[in-house]
């Protein structure tokens, strides 16, 4: 079984530059979770979504920050603009739908010049 | 708003002796609770869970621990092995939800 892919593993922009990020779940999970991580802070939740709503944004700072998960598959979290304090490893992660254990890929680190 | 906390940054631990790595929690909703590995450049790895109507729940040389009371768990691994040597995560979630609620994380070396 093919784990979650995520791309690019790495990116270097500039402040006020944009930038975004790609996730592909597992085959077949319904809920997709958006983390960001914080050198030395654990995964904070951004937005989790169930197939294609949002169930869950409450802590993504919505005037920069924007996700969208098309057709319940993949989901695209794009930031515009940068500032330097989103320089951190941005997780995606999928579960089956009801099941608490969730997949991880293994991130985009992001830095914020 | 921390809702799981991991009060001990590091851990340094003696190849084959006892890791135990503790987390508090404070949101009464949380039904289930698992602990994450992550090595340097990978994303977490899920480890072990265990359901809050269980109070301990045993995996090989990992097992968990949990106090509901005092809204504690706790993971002990034994024996120690140079390949534990990562962060571990503890994370709570509530099954209305299934949000992941993590904690800061405690980084364990196992020395030689």
């Amino acid at each position: 079984e093919a784990g979650v892919a995520q791309s690019p593993r790495y990116k270097i922009i500039e402040k006020r530059q944009s930038v975004a990020f790609w996730c592909n779940p597992i085959s077949g999970h319904a809920t997709l979770y958006w983390y960001q991580q914080i050198l030395g802070q654990g995964p904070k939740l951004l937005i989790q979504f169930q197939n294609n709503g949002v169930v869950d944004d409450s802590q993504l700072p919505k005037d920069r920050f924007s996700a969208e998960r098309l057709k319940g598959v993949d989901s695209t979290l794009k930031i515009q603009p940068a500032k330097l304090e989103d320089s951190a490893v941005y997780l995606c992660a999928s579960s089956s739908q009801g099941m608490t254990e969730a997949f991880f890929g293994q991130g985009t680190r992001l830095t914020v010049v | 708003d921390q809702q799981v906390k991991q009060n001990s940054p590091s851990l340094s631990v003696q190849e084959g002796r006892i890791s135990i790595l503790n987390c508090d929690y404070t949101n009464s909703m949380f039904d289930y609770f698992l602990w994450y590995k992550k090595y340097p450049a990978e994303g977490p790895t899920f480890l072990i869970s265990i359901s809050s109507i269980k109070d301990k729940n045993e995996d090989g040389r990992f097992t968990v621990f949990l106090n509901k009371s005092a809204k504690h768990l706790s993971l002990h691994i034994v024996p120690s092995q140079p390949g534990d040597s990562a962060v571990y995560f503890c994370a709570a979630i509530w099954s209305n939800d299934y949000k992941l609620s993590f904690g800061a994380g405690t980084t364990v070396t196992v020395r030689a």
